[in-house]
């Protein structure tokens, strides 16, 4: 089945320690997206490619990064990690301006 | 300012009894609406879009410009219905989503 694959689900990581969330879709859709969604909160978006066209959103820290290696996949990255940074990140896709197609989400934890 | 507000965070009805969860919006052009929906343990999908102007498990939607609202209804509520339930818009033509807090719907037996 075509689908947003996420890994990994659950992501343990210390204060300031790297990390990065894997996002990779068999959809063939070419804009992909990045959510946060901390806990009782809306999803945020944080970025989004289009194509291959970066979008950043205004309020999105420096902290976060994105890659896009190729169509079908997408990374965020996360360079000094804190507390704050606890939350579910959610992966989307769509096919233009369509109907976006969620992920699993992964958990991410900060010790 | 582009927004979302979903009033109620917790909705708690009976197995049969009716359900509307509410959707306000503020946007300055014409936006598309959405309601999203997320069982327990799984992700996020599409409930029903405004465009499509269809019934998706037995809910309905419809989009009131004059009370920009886009409140989500069904008539005879099932458990299988509990669920978060998330309103979301994004403009017309495409683009990011704007997600209202969530309903969290809880259907009793």
């Amino acid at each position: 089945d075509a689908m947003v694959i996420q890994n990994p689900r659950y992501q343990v990581t210390q204060f300031g320690k790297p990390v990065t969330l894997s996002c990779s879709q068999t959809l063939n859709h070419n804009v992909m997206y990045w959510y946060q969604q901390k806990s009782s909160q809306a999803p945020k978006l944080l970025f989004h490619y289009y194509d291959k066209d970066f979008n950043n959103e205004a309020d999105t820290p420096d902290n976060f990064q994105s890659r896009r290696p190729n169509t079908s996949f997408c990374f965020l990255d996360i360079r000094s990690p804190g507390l704050g940074d606890a939350a579910m990140y959610l992966c989307a896709t769509s096919r233009d301006s369509g109907t976006e197609s969620f992920g699993p989400g992964t958990r991410l934890t900060v010790l | 300012a582009q927004r979302v507000t979903q009033p109620e965070k917790l909705l708690s009805v009976f197995k049969g009894a009716p359900v509307e969860l509410k959707c306000n919006y503020s946007y300055s052009g014409s936006p598309e609406l959405f309601w999203y929906v997320q069982y327990s343990r799984q992700r996020l999908q599409l409930l029903l879009r405004h465009i499509s102007r269809e019934s998706i498990k037995g809910f309905t939607a419809d989009l009131n410009k004059g009370e920009t609202s886009f409140h989500l209804k069904k008539p005879f509520a099932q458990e299988e219905d509990s669920a978060m339930y998330y309103c979301a818009l994004s403009a017309l033509r495409g683009g990011k989503l704007i997600f209202g807090q969530g309903t969290e719907l809880s259907v009793k037996p």
